[in-house]
């Protein structure tokens, strides 16, 4: 069974911009998480998407959005970008019922300048 | 709030024995669960405990403790492949991880 996949890889933006990520759940997983990492704050839960629905957000500003189709496929979106998000962002599948074992895709690193 | 802390850094020699501890502070939560992440790589999940305990898996154990609100990850015959950062994790509803500070694990020949 194929894993997590997310796009892109890399990524480099100016401040002010936008900026969207996409990730590919593990087939049959319908829960897609979002978490952020940086060397100062670690790894910071971002959102939760169940069925098109987001179910769980953390303490991000509302620059930072989401969604998710009905083919479990997600995407996020950071609009005006600032320095501060330069990180690695990474998306997380699971099967409903198991917030335990979540399963990470690669990451996509976002660099802002 | 939910906070979990972990020492920074912990160095061991291969073969050796190493623990990996985590105090928490929250309520409410489902278990706690460790993730290993090498460099440059995404987080992999090693072991949960649901209840308070012991649980094996292979050179890899888990114990929690609700009661002390503590928790560690014990790894025996360590390998150099083990070198990684570890992360423990509380989860909670609707698929809400919220990550410890994280472990850097150095293991010399």
């Amino acid at each position: 069974k194929a894993g997590v996949t997310q796009t892109p890889r890399y990524l480099i933006k100016t401040r002010g911009q936008q900026v969207t990520l996409s990730c590919s759940p593990i087939s049959g997983h319908r829960s897609v998480s979002w978490y952020q990492q940086t060397p100062g704050q670690g790894l910071q839960f971002l959102f939760e998407y169940f069925s098109e629905t987001q179910r769980n957000k953390g303490n991000f500003p509302g620059r930072f959005s989401g969604r998710q189709f009905s083919n479990s496929r997600s995407e996020m979106n950071v609009s005006t970008l600032e320095l501060g998000d330069s990180a690695l962002y990474l998306c997380a599948s699971s099967l409903e019922g198991t917030p335990e074992t979540q399963y990470f895709g690669p990451g996509t690193r976002l660099l802002v300048l | 709030g939910q906070s979990l802390e972990q020492p920074s850094e912990v160095t061991a020699v291969e073969g050796a024995i190493v623990q990996i501890n985590c105090t928490y502070q929250t309520s409410g939560f489902y278990g706690l669960s460790w993730y290993q992440q090498h460099d440059g790589g995404a987080p992999t999940f090693l072991s949960y405990n649901a209840l308070d305990g012991l649980e094996e898996t292979g050179r890899f154990s888990s114990f929690l403790s609700r009661s002390d609100s503590y928790g560690y990850l014990l790894l025996q015959e360590l390998q150099m492949k083990d070198s990684a950062s570890y992360f423990c994790a509380v989860s909670s509803p609707f698929q809400k991880l919220v990550f410890g500070t994280g472990t850097r694990l150095l293991v010399s020949p």
